[in-house]
């Protein structure tokens, strides 16, 4: 599988703040997954994305399927203490089979 | 509606030991999926089912491992001879139609 590229690797912010993270692939995908994983659990689904440009919230998340449909980002706002944990992104190209294909995470820490 | 569920949650082994893990997916899902996480990756896709057939199997799942889904609805995970390098989370994720991957609470398994 392909090893996605996912910015930043790390985040250490106030809580309240916003944040933003983001994934690339030099390949193209027609569904992007977001994901949070804490300490010792499986991932859990946030954000499903299915369509080239679409936009689509979550409460505080709010998550894009870029237009080239070989990147994604999603955004946090006013983050809270429980927002702490790893974010994956995930991209599947149906076309070439069901795995899905992560990026290495982005790790978040929000200090009260 | 229950979650995926996965069994054990940790499983503690020698190396040359066989081990089998077990997963329950989400009912009527009839995609299953295993991936395998090691400390500071994304999730790595192993094998999926669909029903019972067994329709794509990555490089990563060497001869040592085995995945059957019997009767269409669970799944199990059998590595025989374990090394060190085998240790890591085995994750077990299940979808319906969509894409949309739901993942369970994995298996940390940990070969000495």
């Amino acid at each position: 599988g392909q090893q996605l590229n996912q910015s930043p690797q790390s985040m250490f912010i106030q809580e309240g703040e916003d944040v933003s993270m983001n994934c690339t692939s030099s390949s193209i995908f027609n569904t992007w997954l977001w994901y949070k994983q804490d300490p010792g659990e499986g991932p859990v689904l946030l954000i499903a994305l299915y369509k080239a440009g679409e936009l689509t919230s979550n409460g505080r998340l709010t998550a894009q399927f870029g237009i080239t449909r070989k990147d994604s980002f999603l955004n946090i706002s006013a983050s809270i203490p429980s927002d702490v944990g790893i974010y994956f992104c995930a991209g599947l190209n149906s076309n070439s089979g069901y795995a899905l294909n992560f990026g290495k995470g982005t790790s978040l820490l929000v200090t009260p | 509606d229950t979650g995926v569920s996965q069994d054990p949650r940790h499983k503690i082994t020698k190396r040359g030991q066989n081990v089998t893990f077990r997963c329950d997916p989400i009912s009527e899902h009839n995609r299953l999926y295993w991936y395998r996480q090691t400390l500071g990756q994304g999730p790595e896709f192993l094998t999926y089912f669909q029903n019972e057939a067994q329709l794509e199997k990555s490089r990563l799942l060497s001869d040592r491992f085995s995945a059957e889904r019997p009767k269409g609805s669970f799944s199990t995970l059998e590595i025989q001879r374990t090394e060190q390098g085998d240790s890591a989370m085995y994750l077990c994720a299940s979808s319906l139609i969509t894409d949309t991957q739901y993942f369970g609470p994995g298996t940390r398994l940990t070969v000495l």
